[in-house]
C-alpha cells in the first residue's frame, strides 16, 4: 500500500521561516510533488522532486531523500497570503504510474 | 480554455437522487482525472482517462459512480443514488503527459457535493 505522513497544522510568524515534512512508505517511486491548497480552492502545483537533492523556485524549496523516504518543504520570508494547506503527493508506479497519492496536508497559519 | 473548469460549483442534492459532474480539461490535454476529497484530507484518486477511454478505474469506490469521456476532451463524473457519505469535492485534473514522466497535474476548482 502507500502511505504518506505529514503533520496536521503548524503555526508561523510572518518574515520567518517554515518547514513543512513528509514521509512516505510506497511501491516504487517515481517522483514526489508538493501543492499548496487555499481554502476552497484547487490544488496548485508548487514542486516536483525525482532525484535526491534540494529544487529551489524562489521563496519556496523541497528537499529530497529517496533512501529515507523523506521530503521537506521549505519556505522562506513568510507572507500571510501563505496561510494555506500543503499537500505532499507521491507518483509511485505500484499505485499506477499516473496517480498522484496525497497526504492529509498541513494546514500553515502565518501570524502577524 | 486557460485552466480547467468544473461545473456545478455547488451542488446540494437529496438522498437517493442522480448527480452529474462535469469537467472541461486544459485543451490538449489527453490526460484527465477525477479525484475526491473529503474535508482534512488530501484529495483521493477515482478515475484516470487517457483519450476516450478509462485507463484505471479502481478509485471508484462502488458501482454508484462512472464517469465518461466519449471525445476525449469533456468528461462527466455520475452519481446515481446519491449517499450522505458521498458529500465531499470533486476535483477534475488533467495533464499533457503521463505524471511519472514529471508532468504536472493540474487542478480544477471542484464541485462542491452536499448530500442531504
Amino acid at each position: 500500500g502507500q502511505n504518506i505522513d505529514q503533520p496536521t497544522e503548524m503555526t508561523a510568524t510572518e518574515g520567518a521561516i517554515v518547514q513543512i515534512n513528509c514521509t512516505y512508505q510506497t511501491s516504487g517511486f517515481n517522483g514526489l510533488f508538493w501543492y499548496q491548497q487555499h481554502a476552497g480552492e484547487a490544488p496548485t502545483f508548487l514542486s516536483y522532486n525525482v532525484l535526491d537533492g534540494l529544487e529551489e523556485k524562489g521563496r519556496f524549496s523541497s528537499f529530497l531523500s529517496r533512501s529515507k523516504g523523506y521530503s521537506y518543504l521549505l519556505l522562506k520570508e513568510l507572507q500571510m497570503k501563505d496561510s494555506a494547506s500543503y499537500l505532499c503527493a507521491v507518483n509511485a508506479p505500484g499505485a499506477g504510474s499516473y496517480q498522484l497519492t496525497f497526504g492529509k496536508g498541513t494546514k500553515l497559519s502565518v501570524i502577524p | 480554455g486557460a485552466g480547467v473548469s468544473q461545473t456545478p460549483s455547488n451542488k446540494v442534492t437529496e438522498k437517493g437522487k442522480y448527480v452529474e459532474l462535469r469537467c472541461d480539461p486544459i485543451s490538449g490535454h489527453t490526460a484527465l482525472y477525477w479525484y475526491r476529497q473529503s474535508l482534512g484530507q488530501g484529495p483521493e484518486f477515482l478515475i484516470y482517462f487517457q483519450g476516450t477511454g478509462a485507463a484505471d478505474d479502481s478509485g471508484l469506490p462502488n458501482d454508484r459512480f462512472f464517469a465518461v469521456r466519449p471525445e476525449g476532451s469533456v468528461s462527466t463524473l455520475k452519481i446515481q443514488r446519491t449517499e450522505r457519505g458521498d458529500s465531499a469535492v470533486y476535483l477534475c485534473a488533467s495533464s499533457s503527459g503521463q505524471v511519472g514522466a514529471g508532468n504536472t497535474i493540474y487542478f480544477g476548482e471542484g464541485s462542491w457535493l452536499t448530500v442531504v
